[in-house]
């Protein structure tokens, strides 16, 4: 039963460097996010997907790309990491449904750039 | 874009009951929730109320919804030091991707 599944959980980069953040769910969800969550900001959402092969942009994309090939995978790729990406990244899945959107979380990536 | 206001403090006494209120502004809204962080976590979903409903109870939390208002509460009844943490509202709408408010940091002191 394993849910969201987000990796690394701790991660520190250079300034500069690349970085993938994974995510998968194992729920057949339709519906995955990628937020970030900073002090005093709540969780901002960075992307997000409506179904394999569809992404959109949220709230604060910049300096994020995504990719949905699969249901499952949800991949977060940070392209030149910049100290002001320094947050903790959750990722979110659910199934869209009229009769029930319980939305499932995984457990939080703590990203520091220096 | 769609907006989820909530006040960022609220402290109470221990054994007091709890109010976090929160607005949002897609009438579009299908589901409302409520999620807490405790310290370094992730977040723990309490409830979630559909918009046809207007109350929802479980055991010592109560979900008040006003739709014509866009207001939703939650209420923590006989407060708990366990209960400290950071408390999200949280709504979709025809998207399906949640709007999260900034969330209310609850105190419970003796």
């Amino acid at each position: 039963n394993a849910g969201v599944t987000q990796t690394p959980k701790f991660q520190v980069l250079k300034t500069g460097q690349s970085m993938t953040l994974q995510c998968a769910q194992d729920m057949n969800h339709e519906y995955m996010s990628w937020y970030r969550q900073d002090p005093g900001m709540g969780l901002r959402l960075i992307h997000y997907s409506v179904g394999a092969g569809i992404t959109d942009q949220g709230e604060v994309p910049n300096g994020y790309n995504v990719s949905r090939s699969t249901t499952e995978d949800f991949p977060l790729r940070l392209l030149s990491a910049a100290p002001s990406q320094t947050s903790v990244y959750f990722c979110a899945s659910s199934p869209g449904t009229r009769s029930g959107n319980t939305i499932y979380f995984g457990e939080g990536s703590w990203l520091t750039v220096v | 874009g769609e907006d989820v206001e909530q006040s960022l403090f609220l402290s109470v006494r221990e054994g007091d009951s709890s109010v976090i209120n929160c607005t949002y502004t897609d009438s579009s809204s299908t589901y409302l929730y409520w999620y807490k962080q405790e310290p370094g976590a992730g977040l723990q979903l309490l409830t979630y109320i559909f918009s046809n409903m207007d109350m929802k109870q479980d055991q010592r939390l109560t979900v008040l919804l006003n739709k014509k208002d866009k207001h939703l509460s939650l209420r923590i009844a006989d407060t708990q030091t366990g209960d400290s943490a950071i408390y999200f509202c949280a709504e979709t709408g025809g998207s399906y991707i949640p709007t999260f408010g900034r969330g209310t940091s609850l105190i419970v002191h003796p």
